[in-house]
């Protein structure tokens, strides 16, 4: 069974431009979430994602958004980045019922803003 | 307001020691907490989890302990190896709203 599979593994973009990561969850899984990684902040939750709908939210500006696809493959979009934003983000993936606890992270995406 | 708080921020051991990270959450509707494990270039992994009716809960070295009336849990690893230096994050999810709130990490090193 493949992983969460994370794409571009790094990125450099300049401050004002945008940005969209992408995130494959393991076959069958739904819910996708979004963290932002600092190593003074930690692991910061952005958004969940759940059979194409947005279900939980973070402390984020709105310069930060995503989506779900009915395939549950997830992006990540940042406009207008700020020197702020450089990270790793990192998606998770898990499955559906009470059962499915565990989340299943990505390598993450590393974001260097210039 | 951070809803778990984690400590230490870090932690030496030599090798053979245990090590010990703390955390404590305020949100008594969480019912799940699960401890993750980073390695450097790599994704958090799930170590070892837990739910708020059993007080502890071992595998291998590896051991929570679980006090629900102060809402505090704890990562004990026995024995220490050089390869469990890594970054350990705790957590505490509510299932049924499906969202995972993390501490904000311990880096711990285990020296040989």
């Amino acid at each position: 069974k493949a992983g969460v599979t994370q794409t571009p593994r790094y990125l450099i973009k300049t401050r004002g431009q945008q940005v969209t990561l992408s995130c494959s969850p393991i076959s069958g899984h739904r819910s996708v979430s979004w963290y932002q990684q600092t190593p003074g902040q930690g692991l910061q939750f952005l958004f969940e994602y759940f059979s194409e709908t947005q279900r939980n939210k973070g402390n984020f500006p709105g310069r930060f958004s995503g989506r779900q696809f009915s395939n549950s493959r997830s992006e990540m979009n940042v406009s207008t980045l700020e020197l702020g934003d450089s990270a790793l983000y990192l998606c998770a993936s898990k499955g559906i019922g009470t059962h499915h606890t565990e989340a299943f992270f990505g390598q993450g995406t590393r974001l260097t803003v210039v | 307001q951070q809803q778990v708080k984690q400590s230490p921020q870090s932690l030496i051991v030599q090798k053979g020691g245990i090590s010990i990270i703390n955390c404590a959450y305020e949100n008594t509707a969480f019912d799940y907490f699960p401890w993750y494990q980073q390695f450097p270039g790599k994704g958090p992994a799930l170590l070892i989890a837990i739910r708020p009716d059993v007080s502890e809960k071992k595998e291998g070295r590896f051991t929570i302990s679980f006090n629900k009336s102060a809402k505090q849990f704890s990562l004990h690893i026995m024995d220490s190896q050089p390869g469990d230096s890594a970054t350990y994050f705790c957590a505490a999810s509510n299932t049924n709203a499906g969202k995972s709130t993390f501490g904000d990490g311990t880096t711990l090193t285990v020296k040989p």
